[in-house]
This record gives C-alpha cells, structure tokens and sequence, in this order.
C-alpha cells in the first residue's frame, strides 16, 4: 500500500523551515527521500533504517519512527533551491523486499524569495 | 561516469504500435528498476530485476514486458501501445542490498512517451 505524505503542498519564503510527514500503514524496514525538480529525475537525499535513528544532510533532517510507521522531512532556513517534489519510499519490514521501495504521492514544495 | 542512461528521452507512438525504452548502467548495481510517473502523482513500480536472467512484476506490469540477459542493460518492452500508457518512464538501479532496502536508487533522466 502507497504511503501517505502530508502535507500535498507547502509555500515557505526564504529562510521558513519546513516538515513533510509520510506514514505508512504496514511494518517498515527503511524510509528513503528523494527531491524532484520539474521535467528531471528524482534525486535521491537520505535513507533511515529501522532504528529508530535521526540523519542529517547539510540543513536538511530527517526522523523515523518504525514504531508508528512514519517518516518526516526537516527542511530548516529553506532556499530557493529546495523548490521541488519530495517523495518518500517505502520498503516493508518482514519480507523479501529486494530493494523495492512504495513512493508516496508527492509533496510540492515551493520557496519563495 | 555516466550513471544510468536512458534512450529515447521522448517518443510519441501511434496506438497499437510497440516500442523498447532501453535502459543501461555502468555501476555494475545488481538491481534494476522500471517506473511510471503520470502527470502530479509519484512513482509506481512497473517491473524489477534482482540479477541477470531474474525478473519480477511490480505494482503495474500489465501491458508491459522486460528482460534482463546482462548486467548492464534492463529494456522495457510495450507491445500494444495503448493511451493509458501516455508517461514518463524511469529506469533506476541500485547497489545489491539482501533482502532489505537500504541502498539508494540512482535514476536515469527519464523517457517520456506519448500514446495517440
């Protein structure tokens, strides 16, 4: 089953911070995010395996707690280029997984100057 | 180092026509993955690879075929074009990672195909 991220959209001004949920229904392995900027490929930004453990990349977080199957995105002192689509993915827990992840919908995040 | 190559990166095809989107990496990754964006949603996956000669379906394979004889390169075979099927298409590898998700996928730029 498809994660559910929150919020859809999100429209900050230079410098606002951000956080983009995305929760799950079954057990999870591991959570992975990726930015897509129009017309390119997704990006990928950072992996949290089941552990609990919080990871950071430059001004950009992230948490997991397998606990209650969810995920959430910390973007602080948000620029410009931070504009674009976050997507989560989803691996499940107990079960051969083989690499293969259930992205999310998307949420669309655009920073004004 | 070029990463995951896609070609064509566009195509319109006329419907009932068949085409092969090819997809190559030079990472020597293990795992393969075909994927569908449709306009504002996220990615579904259409079919996967774990190994040369070990393919397995996705999330929507219907309408859609692959095969995987080297390492290097996982195409995707439409056979009967159908409008439905109007959508990027991506093509992304990764490291081999067990039985668990803990490697990254690397995406290739995406073909984007148009069915009338």
């Amino acid at each position: 089953q498809q994660p559910v991220q929150s919020p859809q959209a999100v429209i900050l001004r230079e410098g606002e911070d951000a956080v983009i949920n995305c929760s799950s229904s079954k057990a999870l392995y591991s959570v992975h995010w990726y930015r897509q900027k129009h017309g390119e490929a997704p990006v990928f930004l950072m992996i949290l395996l089941k552990g609990g453990e919080q990871k950071g990349h430059d001004k950009i977080s992230a948490s997991f707690n397998e606990k209650k199957q969810q995920s959430s995105l910390y973007l602080t002192a948000s620029q410009l280029s931070y504009s674009g689509t976050y997507f989560c993915g989803t691996a499940s827990a107990g079960g051969t997984s083989y690499g293969k992840l259930t992205f999310g919908q998307g949420t669309i995040l655009t920073v004004h100057p | 180092n070029a990463g995951v190559t896609q070609t064509p990166k566009f195509r319109i095809l006329k419907i009932g026509q068949s085409m092969t989107l090819q997809c190559t990496q030079d990472m020597n990754h293990n795992y393969m993955y075909w994927y569908r964006q449709d306009p504002g949603m996220g990615l579904k996956l259409i079919y996967y690879s774990v190994g040369a000669g070990i393919t397995d379906k996705g999330e929507v394979p219907n309408g859609y075929n692959v095969s995987r004889s080297t390492t290097e390169d996982f195409p995707l075979r439409l056979e009967l074009a159908a409008p439905s099927q109007t959508s990027v298409y991506f093509c992304a590898s990764s490291p081999r990672a067990g039985v668990y998700s803990n490697q990254p996928q690397h995406f290739g730029d995406g073909t984007r195909l148009s069915i009338l």
